[in-house]
């Protein structure tokens, strides 16, 4: 498998649960990035790791935790989400990290988390 | 603040020409990116413009002018494909990406 793959690609989730979004880069890339994408709204940069260490951390509520065991993966816990959460999460990675992202970033498909 | 302009929607006809502006008034400049977005999968890269001038890639090409903090994606010979949402993304001085809201195109035949 190539390029960036995230599961699940769809997820229904309620405010009290507990979920995990997974993300796997097969490009042997440095950097790995945490969006969301709201409809009609700019991406907004959730998280960035770079070489499995935090780097960028945008005010993010803290209902939402990364993990990055390993430079191929990286993860968002998820637990007692609000309705207002609910949009499409993607990930992305790129070779190194230039202060928020100055190289090109590949993306993943991205899960789609509906939160009821 | 730091702000990226584009139109929300546009609609052109297969075979057509097309081109979407996208305004920026951002700290500094490091490049601009053009990004492509299809409905339901994720954005994939276009292209990077950091000098002023037009960079052809194919039917699509990109314009910059640093001066008027301006750049446009320009599609030739459209085609239905190329109905997507099409992603401006600015480098600012301090290396962060800020992102335009995407310009929807719509392709009719």
């Amino acid at each position: 498998e190539t390029g960036v793959t995230q599961t699940p690609r769809h997820l229904v989730m309620g405010m009290t649960n507990k979920k995990s979004l997974k993300c796997e880069q097969h490009l042997g890339h440095n950097a790995m990035y945490w969006y969301k994408q709201s409809a009609k709204k700019p991406l907004e940069l959730m998280f960035v790791y770079s070489l499995e260490e935090r780097v960028e951390n945008n005010s993010v509520p803290s209902r939402f935790s990364p993990e990055c065991p390993n430079s191929s993966h990286l993860f968002l816990h998820l637990h007692t989400l609000q309705p207002e959460d609910s949009a499409l999460y993607l990930c992305a990675s790129s070779q190194d990290f230039s202060r928020g992202g100055g190289e090109t970033q590949y993306f993943g498909p991205g899960t789609r988390l509906l939160v009821l | 603040g730091q702000n990226i302009d584009q139109p929300t929607e546009m609609t052109a006809t297969e075979g057509a020409i097309v081109q979407i502006n996208c305004t920026y008034q951002t700290s500094g400049f490091n490049g601009l990116f053009w990004y492509q977005q299809h409905a339901g999968e994720a954005p994939t890269f276009l292209s990077y413009n950091v000098l002023d001038g037009l960079e052809e890639k194919g039917r699509f090409s990109s314009f910059l002018s640093r001066s008027k903090g301006y750049s446009y994606l320009l599609l030739k010979e459209l085609q239905m494909k190329d109905s997507a949402s099409y992603l401006c993304a600015v480098l600012d001085s301090n290396y962060q990406l800020i992102w335009g809201a995407g310009t929807k195109l719509i392709i009719k035949p």
